[in-house]
């Protein structure tokens, strides 16, 4: 099925552990987001990706790694989890045309909590 | 920095009335903006977008439209439904280069029968 699905959807991880949310997408979109969810902090981004092997840092990138060496992939790596990285993830694919027309298609989420 | 803010909800009206949420913008360049809109338990879709100035999107009885002189992107409709509620987040895309795309906070909107 064409789309960009996340996985897992929910995850419960302990402190110090490693962990890695998937994003996958079907379209060939050059674009590709990470986002977190936080009551009172709306979506913030945490990691972009203008193409494979492209990447560069949101707002808050302290504490994740990605990588993109295909362009339908761009998992979101957290190398030690924290308390504060218990939220929602969001993965977004887009693809730009004309420099300006552009709608971008966002995953279903991963709900993690780390304990 | 880039930035949208939106105004803070939560929002509560009843169906039928009048609903405005309020977006502004700072951006370096000419961003293209948009209306994202979140229903429970689900990811964010796109409700409408404009991509130049004096641009008006609309979707599903929504409109917003792009206004230059004054940053703004403000959401309206003339009657909403209960099933308009939703969590609404404005944003834009700073074009050129690399096309980062940046929410506002969201604005959480409750219709009530």
């Amino acid at each position: 099925d064409a789309g960009i699905t996340q996985s897992p959807r929910y995850k419960i991880t302990e402190t110090g552990r490693q962990v890695t949310l998937m994003c996958h997408q079907t379209w060939s979109h050059s674009y590709m987001f990470w986002y977190r969810q936080d009551l009172g902090h709306g979506l913030r981004l945490i990691y972009y990706s203008a193409a494979a092997d492209i990447t560069d840092k949101g707002e808050v990138p302290d504490g994740y790694v990605v990588s993109r060496s295909k362009t339908e992939n761009f998992p979101l790596t957290l190398e030690s989890a924290t308390r504060s990285q218990t939220s929602v993830y969001f993965c977004a694919s887009m693809e730009v045309r004309d420099n300006q027309n552009a709608e971008a298609f966002f995953g279903q989420g991963t709900r993690l909590t780390v304990v | 920095g880039d930035s949208v803010t939106q105004m803070e909800g939560p929002v509560t009206l009843s169906e039928e009335a009048f609903l405005t949420i309020n977006c502004t913008y700072t951006a370096t360049g000419y961003p293209s903006l948009f209306w994202y809109v979140q229903y429970p338990g689900e990811g964010l879709q796109l409700l409408l977008k404009a991509t130049k100035a004096d641009d008006k999107g609309s979707n599903k009885g929504f409109e917003a439209t792009y206004r230059k002189e004054t940053t703004s992107f403000h959401l309206e409709k003339g009657s909403v439904q209960v099933s308009d509620s939703a969590v609404y987040f404005c944003a834009l895309i700073l074009s050129g280069g690399y096309n980062k795309l940046i929410f506002g906070a969201g604005t959480r909107l409750a219709v009530h029968p």
